[in-house]
């Protein structure tokens, strides 16, 4: 996987969007960006996952620009709900098999009243 | 759908003592993963399988070894259990080709504490 670089902590208010900017200046052709996230005592969860431009789905929105050295998770009007680690993953997870999959330490959102 | 399926979920050891934490996935997945997470700590890859018959070193895997039985079953032993080995275990499994994303599905995760 490509090294990624993300802030180690956020803090945002309830109804605020939240933007997640990960580095991945190594990116290569064929890897793409995936996001997970971790609420506590349980195993992460996928969210989203992009190859270029934006994705949207029905919990957040992956901004990647062109020449995809970075990519910005947003997670629009959070809630309390959403205090979690958020992880990005940068490979071509899609088709590599054998591929240790290894998380950096993540984004610590937490989300006041 | 039970999906990702780790035993046991809670366990105390006595140091020098061994077990063996149990995964196994429904889904036909080909590649499976064991992590460990410490308290406050990012996920550390232990071991991985790309498909039955192989397993590869992760991260961290001194004192642990692991068993890909068949497809669905992927075993984590621990010879001879350490206080350093305290943490949570997370099993987790994908499948890659044919038009999917390959991300990974977690288990719930077995909590492990050596005393």
């Amino acid at each position: 996987l490509a090294k990624t670089t993300q802030p180690i902590s956020m803090d945002s208010y309830e109804g605020q969007e939240v933007n997640i900017t990960c580095s991945h200046n190594n990116i290569a052709t064929n890897d793409y960006i995936t996001w997970y996230q971790q609420f506590p005592s349980q195993g992460p969860r996928f969210i989203i996952q992009g190859y270029k431009t934006k994705v949207t789905n029905e919990v957040a929105s992956l901004f990647i620009p062109a020449d995809r050295k970075s990519s910005t998770l947003s997670l629009p009007r959070v809630s309390l709900s959403d205090t979690a680690v958020y992880y990005c993953l940068v490979g071509d997870l899609p088709n590599q098999a054998g591929t240790a999959l290894i998380f950096g330490k993540g984004t610590t959102l937490s989300v006041s009243s | 759908n039970a999906g990702v399926t780790q035993t046991p979920k809670f366990q105390v050891l006595k140091t020098g003592q061994s077990m063996t934490l149990q995964c196994a996935q429904d889904m036909n997945h080909n590649s499976m993963y064991w992590y460990r997470q410490d308290p406050g700590m990012g996920l550390r890859l232990i071991y991985y399988s790309a498909s039955e018959g192989t397993t590869d070193k992760g991260e961290v895997p001194n004192g642990y070894n692991v068993s890909r039985l068949n497809k669905r079953e992927f075993s984590l032993r621990l010879e001879s259990a350490a206080p350093s080995q305290t943490s949570v275990y997370f099993c987790a499994s994908r499948r890659t080709g044919t038009v999917n994303t390959g991300e990974l599905f977690f288990g719930e995760g077995s909590r492990l504490t050596v005393l």
